[in-house]
């Protein structure tokens, strides 16, 4: 069975830009986690989608942004790009929300 | 607000030593903890898990002991080995909600 893919594995966009990273959850699996990892700050929880409703939201501004389709592929879009932004980003998905998590391999985010 | 705290950023042992990771929590609502492992380049990877219920897991090397009234969890490996070397990050959860990362602790463990 395919884990969870991501694309694209690397990406540099300028200050004030807009990005789009998806995700390709393990077939059969319903919910997709995103998580931001930056140094020091260990995985910080952005979005949690179920059978394409948005069911839990960390605390991050409304410049992210998320949605998952009707075959559980789930898309992170950030928009009006800060320094700060660059990152890690995580997608993890699982049969259920919550328990174990499968996490793909990251999109590093770098913004200049 | 950290709900899972991991105080010691890094650990350092010796191969074939034990090697002991904690974390606190602070939400008596959790219903199970699990503990990730995460190399360099590639996403953290599930490693083992405790139910609530549960006081002690144990999967080969690997054993989680769970202190619910100290709100601690710790996880210890027997006997460590160079391949350990890597990011552990602890992990808080109840059942249909979201999972709480600790911020990891980075394991060394040197010949």
């Amino acid at each position: 069975k395919a884990g969870v893919t991501q694309t694209p594995r690397y990406l540099i966009k300028t200050r004030g830009q807009q990005v789009t990273l998806s995700c390709s959850p393990i077939s059969g699996h319903r919910s997709v986690s995103w998580y931001q990892q930056t140094p020091g700050q260990g995985l910080q929880f952005l979005f949690e989608y179920f059978s394409e409703t948005q069911r839990n939201k960390g605390n991050f501004p409304g410049r992210f942004s998320g949605r998952q389709f009707s075959n559980s592929r789930s898309e992170m879009n950030v928009s009006t790009l800060e320094l700060g932004d660059s990152a890690l980003y995580l997608c993890a998905s699982s049969l259920e929300a919550g328990w174990e998590q499968f996490f793909g391999p990251g999109t590093r985010l770098t913004v200049l | 607000d950290q709900q899972v705290k991991q105080n010691s950023p890094s650990l350092s042992v010796q191969e074939g030593r034990i090697s002991i990771l904690n974390c606190d929590y602070t939400n008596s609502m959790f219903d199970y903890f699990l503990w990730y492992k995460k190399y360099p380049a590639e996403g953290p990877t599930f490693l083992i898990s405790i139910s609530s219920i549960k006081d002690k897991n144990e999967d080969g090397r690997f054993t989680v002991f769970l202190n619910k009234s100290a709100k601690h969890l710790s996880l210890h490996i027997v006997p460590s080995q160079p391949g350990d070397s890597a990011v552990y990050f602890c992990v808080g959860g109840s059942t249909l909600g979201r999972l709480y990362f600790g911020r990891g602790t980075q394991l060394t463990v040197w010949p």
